[in-house]
């Protein structure tokens, strides 16, 4: 049973500070890795994902994955007010459409 | 572009009663989930459906039957509501597997409160 686990579970930072989110899974199949942000009263909307290791920007956000150490992360640079949501990691295995998402990190950018 | 909907917004329900939602999506994809978001927290896989009569449970599926008769809609059973049970029902749908194809798009969820 995959399991996936993030930290940390809540962050404040100030506006414009670069903030780092991270995610771990358990199934070394794994092959979809994605991250979702969720502001308040809203459905989750997904932000970026990656298939394969190394590096993905999109604008402020970046993704890494690390297969070998069953990690990935979410970089957000220059963060805004509007960035502050609960940002949930997902992972699904190559040969199942069943994604598992992760427990949550709450951020808070302060203006 | 779609759009995915859920009824009812809320549901408010007796414990032990059996309590049904439902979602509707136009996007015609193929692969359809249902997860529960306790308050404040990450999402837990119920169900999924990768097509139409096909059932898959998720982490989550004791307590909870699932329905997929038809390729736009997918509707959850709570088999046996719980007192104290609060929480948001979310209906997520994608178009399938491959990069960009496992995007998953949700809807507005339903809110479940047991009394």
């Amino acid at each position: 049973q995959q399991k996936v686990q993030q930290s940390p579970e809540s962050l404040i930072v100030p506006e414009g500070a670069m903030t780092s989110l991270n995610c771990t899974f358990s199934d070394s199949a794994s092959q979809y890795f994605a991250w979702y942000r969720q502001h308040s009263g809203k459905a989750p909307k997904a932000l970026m994902s990656i298939f394969s290791n190394g590096e993905k920007e999109e604008g402020r956000f970046t993704i890494h994955l690390n297969k070998a150490s069953l990690h990935f992360s979410l970089h957000i640079r220059d963060s805004q007010p509007s960035d502050s949501a609960l940002y949930l990691c997902a992972v699904a295995a190559s040969n199942t459409n069943k994604v598992v998402f992760g427990t949550g990190t709450r951020l808070q950018v302060l203006p | 572009g779609g759009i995915i909907t859920q009824t009812p917004k809320f549901l408010i329900g007796q414990e032990g009663q059996k309590l049904t939602l439902k979602c509707q999506q136009n996007f015609n994809h193929d692969t359809m989930y249902w997860y529960r978001q306790d308050s404040g927290k990450g999402l837990r896989l119920i169900y999924y459906s990768i097509t139409e009569n096909d059932l898959q449970k998720g982490d989550l599926s004791e307590g909870y039957d699932a329905s997929r008769e038809k390729k736009s809609s997918f509707s959850l059973t709570v088999t046996s509501a719980q007192k104290n049970e609060m929480a948001v029902f979310l209906c997520a749908s994608s178009i399938g597997w491959g990069d960009n194809y496992a995007e998953q798009f949700f809807g507005p969820g339903t809110r479940l409160t047991v009394l």
